[in-house]
């Protein structure tokens, strides 16, 4: 079984401050772990990517996620919020060695960016 | 390089009416999956294909949901009759080999369908 737990389902920042969205997670097994971005009338499109090496991941748009297994977290963080940034982002899991589709989703956090 | 395609991007009719809704996959994904989002119930799996075939359709709501992948570049997602509860926004989806799960899934627009 595994679940996703998104802390916080609106995030609100200043432009040029930091942002900080929280994920955290449950699985029976070792974890594959995704964020996804969602801009207005889009589709998902993926920010990044944990699978089992370094367990800090960088991904697009400066945007960085660390996985802490002691944790059970994924967060993902990015140094300075550009108003281009607000969207709906979404953490998702599978567990990483088993065939098929197992994905979960989590329920998105709304990014809002203030100028 | 073409993403996944669907079409139509939005479409209005009025219940009881059959929809189509289309997807086109990335050229040499093997797995596609069919998706409805809505405010109250996020993003939920229908039914995903591997290699044409359908293997997980538990998420399909009703019998009036069907949807087929005649080939290895083309799905159809079929409501019929449709009914007012049905409107949402549908994507698809491809990835890469057997829908392994280090594979990231590669979405399209999504198509918007209102049900009057």
């Amino acid at each position: 079984a595994q679940s996703v737990t998104q802390l916080d389902s609106h995030v609100s920042v200043s432009e040029g401050t930091p942002v900080l969205l929280r994920c955290n997670y449950s699985s029976s097994y070792s974890p594959s772990l995704f964020w996804y971005v969602q801009h207005p009338n889009k589709g998902l499109q993926l920010l990044l990517k944990y699978t089992s090496a370094a367990t800090l991941v960088k991904g697009i748009n400066g945007f960085e996620a660390e996985f802490k297994k002691s944790e059970t977290s994924f967060h993902l963080t990015k140094p300075s919020a550009h108003m281009s940034d607000a969207a709906e982002y979404f953490c998702v899991v599978s567990p990483r060695q088993i065939a098929g589709n197992m994905l979960t989703f989590g329920g998105g956090t709304r990014l809002m960016v203030k100028p | 390089d073409a993403g996944v395609i669907q079409s139509p991007r939005h479409e209005v009719t009025e219940m009881g009416q059959e929809v189509t809704l289309r997807c086109k996959p990335i050229s040499g994904h093997n797995s596609l999956f069919w998706y409805r989002q809505t405010m109250m119930r996020g993003l939920e799996l229908l039914i995903y294909f591997n290699n044409n075939v359908p293997i997980d359709d538990s998420g399909m709501p009703e019998d009036r949901f069907s949807a087929k992948m005649p080939n290895a570049s083309f799905s159809t997602l079929k409501i019929q009759p449709s009914e007012p509860r049905d409107s949402a926004v549908y994507f698809c989806a491809s990835s890469p080999g057997r829908g392994g799960n280090n594979q990231p899934q590669h979405f399209g627009d999504g198509t918007r369908l209102s049900i009057l």
